[in-house]
């Protein structure tokens, strides 16, 4: 089975500096990644997704992920923070139940919240 | 005008009393879906349903009931209400396709509070 581990449930940067967010997956398939953002008192909003292709993969709001086999990791980053970016920050990955009736499970990990301090 | 929409957005009940909350998508998607997510923040997928058809169905008692009117549509009764349920339930939609991975679109949520 699919599962995800966040390294970290708090990461605090400053303004302007670097945001790395750790994801590890296991995964008994090829793994389908995802990076959502939850910002206070709302839903989720992807930011970027791996599924085939290019292991460097770009989001919005200038964030990133590398899919690295590897290390069975999908690592969220940002080279330069603001403010707007403090959210809670979701891995997923998918258990591509696709075939079925085209339904997908994601998989989520336990979030990594972002504070961005002045 | 709002992708997928969730009504209504607070909750608050006591034990024992039975209750619905509504989901609507106007994306045009054939999948839904209904996630639950705990004080910790934890997610995790209770439903889906492609076309009116329940796809995925989790460990969930049977308390919670979804029922899909037409493909627009994805709604979750829940009967008996216990503490335990109080979370953040969250509907979601996506194009459901069977080869690739569609982005899954989420509504703002609703808070249900057991009291």
């Amino acid at each position: 089975a699919q599962s995800v581990t966040q390294l970290g449930s708090h990461v605090s940067v400053s303004e302007g500096a670097l945001v790395l967010l750790r994801c590890n997956y296991s995964s008994s398939v090829p793994p389908y990644l995802f990076w959502y953002v939850q910002y206070p008192n709302q839903g989720l909003q992807l930011l970027l997704k791996y599924t085939t292709g290019a292991t460097l993969v770009k989001g919005i709001n200038g964030f990133e992920a590398e899919f690295k086999k590897s290390e069975t990791s999908f690592h969220l980053t940002k080279p330069s923070a603001h403010m707007s970016d403090a959210a809670e920050y979701f891995c997923a990955v998918s258990d591509q139940t696709r075939g079925q009736g085209g339904s997908e499970k994601l998989v989520f990990g336990k979030g990594t919240k972002l504070t961005v301090n002045p | 005008d709002t992708a997928v929409s969730q009504t209504p957005k607070y909750l608050v009940t006591q034990m024992g009393n039975d209750k619905s909350i509504k989901c609507e998508q106007n994306l045009g998607h054939d999948t839904m879906y209904w996630y639950k997510q705990d004080s910790k923040k934890f997610l995790k997928i209770m439903f889906s349903y492609n076309n009116k058809e329940l796809i995925i169905n989790e460990t969930v008692p049977n308390r919670f009931s979804p029922k899909s009117p037409d493909k627009a549509h994805l709604n979750l009764h829940i009967n008996s209400l216990e503490l335990g349920d109080s979370a953040v339930y969250f509907c979601a939609s996506s194009q459901g396709g069977t080869v690739v991975s569609y982005e899954q679109y989420f509504g703002p949520g609703t808070r249900l509070t057991v009291t």
